[in-house]
């Protein structure tokens, strides 16, 4: 069975600082990895996601995140926060591009 | 650039009450999904579909539900008769195929059933 854990279930930085929000799967197969944004009442928008090739990637509003088979993990991060960055943030992954299955979330506060 | 659309934006219902949630997928998109969230919870799976059945569901997705696609177009979920505890956002997504670069699955903006 597939499985998603985000370590750190609230995360607080100061406007300007890293963003690191941690996501850990676990799986047999190769997955298919994302990460969704959630701003208050409403839907999820995808910010990037990892399929095959670069483990490195890009995605909107200045977010990357990085595959490492080696520690089965996809953080994502932001060189620089902005106060609209403030959100919840789910990691999910897919196996054979089926259901998605996603982790708890983590509450990003940025302070001023 | 198309989106998946989601009807109503809000539904209160009384217990026991049966509701249809619908979902307009994104033209030719082929998999369809249901998931919920739960009030400051976790999204979770409930049903995905394809080729006019289900290709696969979770144990919340008991017998009070079922989907379809009365009209080839129309994605909806129905509850037959719901409970307190059915109370979240309901979201659709779609996607339009299965290999890498379709393996996205787009989301629509949700539904919010409560259950009163």
């Amino acid at each position: 069975a597939q499985s998603v854990t985000q370590l750190g279930s609230h995360v607080s930085v100061s406007e300007g600082a890293l963003v690191l929000l941690r996501c850990n799967y676990s799986s047999s197969v190769p997955p298919y990895l994302f990460w969704y944004v959630q701003y208050p009442n409403q839907g999820l928008q995808l910010l990037l996601k990892y399929t095959t090739g670069a483990t490195l990637v890009k995605g909107i509003n200045g977010f990357e995140a990085e595959f490492k088979k080696s520690e089965t993990s996809f953080h994502l991060t932001k060189p620089s926060a902005h106060m609209s960055d403030a959100a919840e943030y789910f990691c999910a992954v897919t196996f054979n591009a089926g259901k998605s299955t996603f982790g708890d979330g983590t509450t990003l506060t940025v302070k001023p | 650039e198309p989106e998946v659309t989601q009807t109503p934006s809000h539904q209160v219902t009384q217990m026991g009450q049966e509701v249809i949630l619908r979902c307009v997928p994104i033209s030719n998109h082929l998999y369809f999904y249901w998931y919920r969230q739960i009030l400051g919870q976790k999204v979770e799976f409930l049903v995905s579909f394809y080729n006019n059945e289900i290709s696969e569901k979770s144990e919340i997705f008991d017998d009070q539900f079922s989907v379809e696609r009365p009209d080839g177009s129309n994605f909806t979920l129905k509850i037959r008769s719901t409970k307190l505890e059915d109370s979240a956002m309901y979201f659709c997504a779609t996607q339009s195929g299965r290999g890498v670069n379709t393996d996205t699955q787009y989301f629509g903006p949700g539904t919010r059933l409560t259950v009163l």
